[in-house]
C-alpha cells in the first residue's frame, strides 16, 4: 500500500514534555512538509525538506525540529518551547519542491498537551 | 509575500444549485494556483490546479490575474460535495518560493 502515513493517530502529552510525530512516505519523494491545522486558520507551514539532510523553517517552526536522515522519513518533534502545542498536524510530500508539483497529504495527527 | 485569501469560512447551497468558492491572491509574478479539498474523515487531497485547466467533479476554477482570482465553481452542486476546500499558491524564483501557501478554507455544505 503506497502513500504517506502518520502515527499515530491521536497523541496525548503533558506540558512541558516533548513528543515527537512520526511521517513515513514511500512515493520516493525528495520534499517532504510539516503543517498545523486549526480551526479558522487553515493549514500553516512548521518546516518542509527538500532534500535528505537538508530542512527548512517554515512559517511558524518555533517551539518544533525536525530531522531528514531518511528520504522516507521526517519526524516532528514538538518541544516544550511551543507555547500552543495542541492541533492537528499535517505531514506531506512531494515528488520535488519545485513550483506545481502535487503534493500529497498524510491522514494526520491530533495532539492534544494538558 | 505571498498571501491567499478565502472570504467565506462557511457556504451553504442547495443540491442542484451553483456553487463559487472565491479565492484571491497577493503575489508578485506568475503563481500557481491550486484548489485542495478535504472530505469527511478523508485525507486532504488535490482537486485541481490552474494549469491542467481539467474539469475535475464538475469543478473548474479560472485564473483571473486582473482581479488576482482563482474562483471554484460547480453549476450543479451534490451532496457529495460537502467539504473544506482551500486555495492555495506557489510561488516562482526557487527555494522557499515554491512553498505552498494555503487559504484559511471554506466549508462547503450542500444541503438535500
Amino acid at each position: 500500500d503506497g502513500g504517506i502515513t502518520q502515527s499515530p493517530k491521536y497523541l496525548f502529552r503533558k506540558e512541558g514534555q516533548n513528543v515527537t510525530l512520526s511521517c513515513e512516505q514511500n512515493l520516493n519523494h525528495d520534499a517532504m512538509y510539516w503543517y498545523r491545522q486549526d480551526p479558522g486558520q487553515g493549514l500553516r507551514l512548521i518546516y518542509y525538506s527538500q532534500i535528505v539532510n537538508d530542512f527548512q523553517k517554515g512559517d511558524i517552526a518555533e517551539g518544533y525540529s525536525v530531522s531528514r536522515e531518511k528520504k522516507e522519513s521526517f519526524p516532528l518533534t514538538v518541544t516544550s518551547a511551543q507555547k500552543n502545542p495542541t492541533a492537528f498536524y499535517l505531514c506531506a510530500s512531494s515528488i520535488s519542491s519545485g513550483q506545481g508539483h502535487e503534493q500529497y497529504f498524510g491522514p494526520g495527527t491530533r495532539l492534544t498537551v494538558t | 509575500a505571498q498571501r491567499v485569501t478565502q472570504p467565506e469560512k462557511l457556504l451553504s447551497v442547495f443540491k442542484g444549485a451553483p456553487v463559487e468558492l472565491k479565492c484571491n491572491y497577493s503575489y508578485s509574478g506568475s503563481p500557481e494556483l491550486f484548489w485542495y479539498v478535504q472530505y469527511s474523515r478523508q485525507r486532504l487531497q488535490l482537486l485541481l490546479r490552474h494549469i491542467s485547466r481539467e474539469s475535475i467533479k464538475g469543478f473548474t476554477a479560472d485564473l483571473n490575474k486582473g482581479e488576482t482570482s482563482f474562483h471554484l465553481k460547480k453549476p450543479f452542486a451534490q451532496e457529495e460535495d460537502s467539504a473544506m476546500y482551500y486555495c492555495a499558491l506557489s510561488g516562482r524564483g526557487g527555494g522557499s518560493n515554491y512553498k505552498l501557501t494555503f487559504g484559511k478554507g471554506t466549508l462547503l455544505t450542500v444541503n438535500p
